[in-house]
């Protein structure tokens, strides 16, 4: 399975942009990046994924290089509340259906 | 939230006994999963269900059954519990997007005490 190399922690300044690097060189083709936040004990949410292009929603942009070796996660306008474990992860295909393998994930301290 | 619950929330078992985590979705989702996630690490699938009656084994799916006898039900059993399978146990299920894409929504977790 694809493996995703992730810092074990950053901080950032609310207000400002946070960007979270992700090595994941390994990818296959077909493999698609997902980008979750766990914030403290609760089950890990959502927050956006791709494949080749760079993506953008409500929370956050992703960027993914050409090679798609790595990808980059901004949180435009960090709040207190987006203190959380980041987690990079590549899904990947099972007999039936797809696979989150998740990594060690990135602590971010958002401080005021 | 999906409407996804847990059930317990919390359990403290002895070596040895038996358990069973249940993980009830109220949206008829066909997907399902168990994972677990020990303290510094990721999630790990233990388990996953692609149907009812229709389950497969994830990368440590050691020590671990599962059954599915209904959409809405999917359950995880210790057969017999050991000190090494204290974790927090998440459920997901399956979801599809609004763009058609899909993600996996999680439930609030199970603490899991083997003492």
């Amino acid at each position: 399975d694809a493996k995703t190399t992730q810092p074990t922690s950053m901080d950032c300044a609310e207000g400002r942009a946070a960007n979270l690097p992700c090595n994941h060189s390994t990818i296959s083709g077909n493999e698609y990046v997902y980008w979750y936040r766990q914030i403290h004990s609760q089950g890990p949410q959502y927050i956006i994924h791709g494949l080749k292009n760079n993506e953008t929603n409500e929370m956050a942009s992703l960027i993914i290089t050409e090679d798609r070796k790595s990808s980059t996660l901004i949180l435009p306008h960090a709040t207190l509340r987006d203190t959380a474990v980041y987690y990079c992860i590549v899904r990947v295909a099972m007999e039936y259906g797809n696979k989150l393998v998740f990594g060690a994930g990135t602590i971010l301290r958002v401080k005021s | 939230d999906a409407g996804i619950t847990q059930s317990p929330r919390h359990k403290v078992t002895e070596t040895g006994t038996p358990v069973t985590l249940r993980c009830h979705q109220t949206e008829n989702h066909r997907y399902m999963y168990w994972y677990r996630q020990d303290p510094g690490h990721g999630l790990r699938l233990i388990h996953y269900s692609y149907g009812v009656k229709d389950t497969d084994k994830g990368e440590v799916s050691d020590g671990y059954s599962v059954s599915r006898s209904k959409t809405e039900d999917f359950l995880l059993t210790l057969e017999s519990a050991t000190s090494s399978q204290t974790s927090v146990y998440f459920c997901a299920i399956r979801g599809e997007r609004h763009d058609g894409s899909y993600e996996q929504y999680f439930g609030p977790g199970t603490r899991l005490t083997v003492t």
